[in-house]
């Protein structure tokens, strides 16, 4: 079943644990980014990429990691996680830029 | 700054009703447009898009879009709502200029659908 995963689902952690959220794809798509939903806000990128080795900022970029190592992976890290990092975070990915995005399950994330 | 204005935050309908929900973007150039619904406890899932063709678009579960260009809008619409449709529905433009593929999002609008 083509899809995106994401792991974990659920998160709780403290201020300054670093941590990591996974997110597969196996549709063999070359972009993939990274949204956080907050309420009022709708989603908003934090951070893109339009293939391997290729990264690159999006609107809310600040205390976020990304690498793409692989085609299909593209881990999100929070090196020091602060309390304002607490949303709902969604990895996406689609064939290429500009095109249809399809969204993995979402992971809710809070730190205290 | 590029932006995507959803006019209603909250849609309260009676089962059977019909819905329109109103979508309106900033930005003069090329567009692609989608509707993304948003379950209970779910995922983003495409309700439908449009890259070009045929302004009106349909989508699945008996939804459907209208473009207009010259009202820079992207309504949804649905002629008879079920208590399944409850959910939260987002507008999200990507632009012609954009090089980085990013979806903007309107707020989103809540449908709550009594049965």
């Amino acid at each position: 079943e083509a899809q995106v995963t994401q792991n974990p689902r659920y998160l709780i952690t403290v201020t300054g644990k670093k941590l990591t959220v996974t997110c597969s794809q196996n549709m063999n798509h070359e972009y993939m980014s990274w949204y956080r939903q907050d309420p009022g806000l709708g989603l908003r990128q934090i951070y893109y990429s339009m293939n391997v080795e290729v990264t690159d900022k999006g609107d809310v970029p600040e205390g976020y990691k990304v690498s793409r190592k692989e085609k299909r992976n593209f881990p999100l890290i929070l090196e020091s996680p602060s309390p304002n990092q607490t949303s709902l975070y969604f990895c996406a990915s689609g064939k290429r830029y500009q095109e249809t995005q399809y969204f993995g399950p979402g992971t809710r994330l809070l730190v205290l | 700054a590029q932006s995507v204005s959803q006019h209603n935050h909250h849609v309260i309908l009676s089962e059977a009703a019909s819905l329109e929900l109103g979508c309106n973007y900033s930005y003069g150039g090329t567009v692609n447009l989608f509707w993304y619904v948003q379950y209970p406890g779910q995922h983003l899932q495409l309700l439908l898009k449009y890259f070009s063709g045929d302004p009106l678009v349909k989508g699945i579960k008996g939804f459907e879009a209208e473009f207009i260009k010259s009202k820079f809008s992207f309504n949804l619409r649905k002629p008879s709502v079920q208590w399944s449709d409850t959910a939260e529905y987002f507008c999200a433009v990507t632009t012609g200029s954009s090089n980085t593929g990013k979806l903007i999002f309107g707020q989103g609008t809540t449908l709550q659908v009594k049965p």
